[in-house]
């Protein structure tokens, strides 16, 4: 079965704590993204990967940092987290061989910084 | 940079046709896409357009007008299931995706 698959699902930590979340995809996409979605907004874009050792920033990178090493795999990776990176965290994927350009979702990650 | 605007809120009975627009500001266009979220779920791939003109994918269909920065995705024959959040999203360039801010749709019986 295709699947984007997040860990943790909820998170509650404090500030400062270093922590990482896990995105893996096994259906060989190239691409790879994270969203954050806020009460009643879109999603908007932290960083993106368009292939392994490949990143970008989106339109909301500040305080986040990403890693691809694997093309499997693309964790978020929150240094320091400060209160208003509480948040929903959505990981992404797609594949360049999609003309119709699907991106497959994970099923979200809860994140709350007290 | 990229802005998208679309209506917040859209009702609609059982059984009926509805439209939502949306209209973007961008720098770079690749394509549009829309996609569907229910409360508290992941979003939906639902389509995408990268040419002008109409895509049909069952009781949806989004359509495309690059001249004029627009597009819409129009749901037929509405089910109580359609009930959910609907968001367009600009493709400026390879990786970049920039969402609109969402059109929840209420399907009343």
């Amino acid at each position: 079965e295709a699947q984007v698959t997040q860990n943790p699902r909820y998170l509650i930590t404090v500030t400062g704590k270093k922590l990482t979340v896990t995105c893996s995809q096994n259906m060989n996409h190239e691409y790879m993204s994270w969203y954050r979605q806020d009460p009643g907004l879109g999603l908007r874009q932290i960083y993106y990967s368009m292939n392994v050792e490949v990143t970008d920033k989106g339109d909301v990178p500040e305080g986040y940092k990403v890693s691809r090493k694997e093309k499997r795999n693309f964790p978020l990776i929150l240094e320091s987290p400060s209160p208003n990176q509480t948040s929903l965290y959505f990981c992404a994927s797609s594949s360049w061989a999609d003309s119709g350009n699907t991106i497959y979702f994970g099923e979200g990650s809860w994140l709350t910084v007290v | 940079g990229q802005s998208l605007e679309q209506p917040s809120e859209v009702t609609a009975v059982e059984g009926a046709i509805v439209q939502i627009n949306c209209t973007y500001q961008t720098s770079g266009f690749y394509g549009l896409s829309w996609y569907q979220q229910h409360d508290g779920g992941a979003p939906t791939f639902l389509s995408y357009n990268a040419l002008d003109g109409l895509e049909e994918t069952g009781r949806f269909s989004s359509f495309l007008s690059r001249s004029d920065s627009y597009g819409y995705l129009l749901l037929q024959e509405l089910q109580m299931k359609d009930s959910a959040s609907y968001f367009c999203a600009v493709r400026a360039n390879a990786g970049k995706s920039t969402f609109g801010d969402g059109t929840t749709l209420t399907v009343k019986p």
